[in-house]
């Protein structure tokens, strides 16, 4: 069974770079998206960005300038990093599989699998 | 961008009780629509993928419904376990986007 563990800094200062790293175990890295979801204190799910095991990557538009998404494919980890966060980016932060499946000629997307999340706060 | 809204935000049931929640786009997105269920402190877990196909181990009172741009998640008979916050989600142009969510208390 798959699972994906994530580790990372939970406590920041403005300005400075989150670094979160997420681990995945148990099944195949390859022929998947890796993304990475954060969601602030009582607020909704927004999605932050993916990459494939070959490195590709798709940003969320509202963030693309302060994140990037790598991946590590000898020890099957992807990781975050987003930069001169500020207080809004405070946040729990989830690793997440993505899978794209064909049914019936048309390929559908959704996220499967999910690490249990990292609490980030920024604060001076 | 495609533009998701849930409704309602927030709803009051029973154990037992038949809920039915919305999803709309604001523009086409043919059947690329799933639902995920959040419990307090926990991550999403997935329920519904391409619209109404349900994943494996989700049990069959969850059913999802709808195409282009309005979507429904129906629990027929709702258990206790079921009380939870309910997000939809779509990929579009490669830009993944949620719903503002659903919360689904006891009443």
């Amino acid at each position: 069974q798959v699972q994906l563990q994530q580790w990372g800094a939970g406590l920041l200062k403005p300005s400075e770079t989150l670094s979160l790293t997420c681990a995945v175990y148990g099944g195949s890295f390859s022929g998947y998206y890796w993304s990475w979801i954060r969601q602030p204190p009582g607020k909704g799910l927004e999605w932050i960005g993916e990459i494939n095991h070959s490195g590709s990557t798709n940003y969320n538009p509202s963030l693309k300038s302060r994140v990037t998404i790598s991946v590590d494919t000898s020890k099957n980890q992807f990781s975050l990093k987003l930069s001169s966060v500020t207080a809004a980016d405070t946040a729990v932060y989830y690793c997440a599989r993505g899978h794209l499946v064909p049914i019936r000629n048309t390929y559908y997307y959704y996220m499967d699998v999910w690490g249990k999340g990292t609490t980030v706060t920024v604060s001076s | 961008d495609i533009q998701l809204t849930q409704s309602p935000s927030f709803l009051s049931a029973s154990v037992g009780d038949r809920v039915t929640i919305t999803c709309r786009a604001s523009q086409g997105i043919s059947s690329y629509l799933a639902w995920y269920q959040q419990k307090p402190g926990k991550a999403p877990k997935l329920l519904i993928y391409a619209a109404s196909t349900l994943q494996s181990g989700v049990p069959s009172r969850f059913s999802g419904s709808g195409s282009g741009t309005e979507f429904t998640l129906t629990i027929s008979s709702l258990q206790p376990e079921d009380f939870a916050t309910y997000y939809c989600q779509q990929l579009n142009s490669y830009l993944i986007t949620f719903g503002p969510g659903t919360k689904v208390d006891i009443k």
